[in-house]
């Protein structure tokens, strides 16, 4: 069965950096687009960044462009996200998701699919 | 960005009802909305695509309708399993972009 398990967060300080990692299994990894979400505490959904299956297309969100980095190593079926610069308003539950494929896809985006259990970011000093 | 509005914010029931969540996007998204149904502590499930195809595995309870700007879930006959938050996600274009929320309560 289709399995994400986030790693990688913690407390940080302002202004550093954390990459976060999320291992998938169940799957083929390197036939999938996968996202970053996440969700500030008590808060809703806010999507981050995709990649496209082989890492080359990667789209962002408001929130994250410039200062967010998705990226995959499909030999280690593994996404990540490196996070810069990080401020207190990063603090959030980070989920990593697939994406669906195929006839379930508009002609560019797909919904996602499966999610994995979150890793919390907490950014304080 | 496309903004999606989602009402009511907080809706409550009572196990056997029907309920209704509207989604509305601020430009037509064609049919590419999607439903999640989030549990406290843990991490969204798919429930719907394509604004009424249902995931595998989900009751057939649950179905959705609409399609450019105005999207519904519905879930009939209400199980205690179903309390719980609802987000639309419209998948039309980036960036992705979710509703508020709409936390569905046992009266």
């Amino acid at each position: 069965q289709v399995q994400l398990v986030e790693s990688g967060g913690g407390v940080v300080q302002p202004g550093r950096s954390l990459r976060l990692s999320c291992a998938a299994s169940g799957f083929i990894f390197r036939k999938y687009g996968m996202h970053w979400v996440r969700q500030a505490p008590g808060k809703g959904l806010e999507w981050l960044a995709i990649t496209s299956y082989a890492g080359t297309d990667s789209f962002y969100g408001d929130s994250a462009k410039g200062r967010f980095t998705i990226s995959r190593d499909n030999s280690k079926n593994t996404l990540y996200l490196q996070m810069n610069s990080l401020r207190h308003e990063d603090t959030a539950v980070y989920y990593c998701a697939k994406a669906k494929s195929g006839a379930d896809c508009s002609s560019i985006t797909c919904p996602l699919d499966y999610w994995g259990q979150g890793t919390l970011v907490i950014v304080s000093s | 960005d496309i903004q999606m509005t989602q009402s009511p914010s907080t809706l409550s029931a009572s196990v056997g009802d029907t309920v209704t969540i509207t989604c509305r996007a601020s430009q037509s998204i064609n049919i590419w909305l999607a439903w999640y149904q989030q549990k406290p502590g843990t991490a969204p499930k798919a429930l719907m695509y394509k604004a009424s195809n249902l995931e595998g595995g989900v009751p057939s309870r649950f179905s959705g309708s609409g399609s450019g700007t105005e999207f519904t879930l519905t879930i009939s006959s209400l199980q205690p399993d179903d309390f719980a938050t609802y987000h639309c996600q419209q998948y039309h274009d980036y960036p992705y972009t979710f509703g508020q929320g709409t936390k569905l309560e046992i009266k």
